[in-house]
């Protein structure tokens, strides 16, 4: 247990549904983040928000929207995917400020569009 | 952010000591180098960090030369749990900005044998 948690752990969605993953955080942190884990590539970061407010945006598509309503719930809005979207979703949290950044991540939702 | 290089893969006997090495050569001062560790469809986990000195923690030692263009992580008595791909990741020491992004890079696939 890192203190982050994820629901769903799975999804299987269509390419014209809309879903929505959600993090929150109980660790009192104030930075949330969304990162995208393809098979056999590294951890690519989707959205970064640093007091609610997103401070990056690394070049994502337009049908993944996130939304941060508090620093501990933070979520990712699906719709019209496509296959490729396939992967691993991990959200992260950390305390921004001071010199550590440690990041902790929860377990995942792996999403599978068909 | 300042490139690392780690072995794609390396083996360890249960209960041996596992040093799994990092080069950095152009890492900055003022920059720290994090470990991370990923266990199979799980999300990563942080393990340690350090500047200069060498680091202890209860999961395990960072040693940095003194160039600091080299890292090792040892985990002291492997077991089969510690089987996971573990990223060695620098990033710099001041806060704000997109310092506290995370850079994954493909990491080393250590796997604890019996």
């Amino acid at each position: 247990e890192t203190g982050v948690t994820q629901t769903p752990r799975h999804l299987v969605m269509g390419m014209t549904n809309k879903k929505s993953l959600k993090c929150e955080q109980h660790l009192g942190h104030n930075a949330m983040y969304w990162y995208k884990q393809s098979a056999k590539k590294p951890l690519e970061l989707m959205f970064v928000y640093n007091f609610k407010e997103q401070t990056e945006n690394n070049s994502v598509p337009s049908r993944f929207s996130p939304e941060c309503p508090n620093s501990s719930h933070l979520f990712l809005h699906l719709h019209t995917l496509q296959p490729e979207d396939s992967a691993l979703y991990l959200c992260a949290s950390s305390q921004a400020g001071g010199t550590s950044h440690e990041q902790y991540f929860g377990p995942g939702t792996r999403l599978t569009v068909t | 952010d300042a490139k690392t290089t780690q072995p794609t893969s390396m083996d360890c006997a249960e209960g041996r000591a596992a040093n799994l090495p990092c080069n950095h050569s152009t890492i900055s001062g003022n920059e720290y180098v994090y470990w991370y560790r990923q266990i199979h469809s799980q999300g990563p986990q942080y393990i340690i960090h350090g500047l200069k000195n060498n680091e202890t923690n209860e999961m395990a030692s960072l040693i940095i030369t003194e160039d600091r263009k080299s890292s090792t992580l040892i985990l002291p008595h492997a077991t089969l749990r510690d089987t996971a791909v573990y990223y060695c990741i620098v990033r710099p020491v001041n806060s704000g900005g997109s310092n506290y992004k995370l850079t994954f890079g493909k990491g080393t696939l250590l796997t604890v044998n019996p």
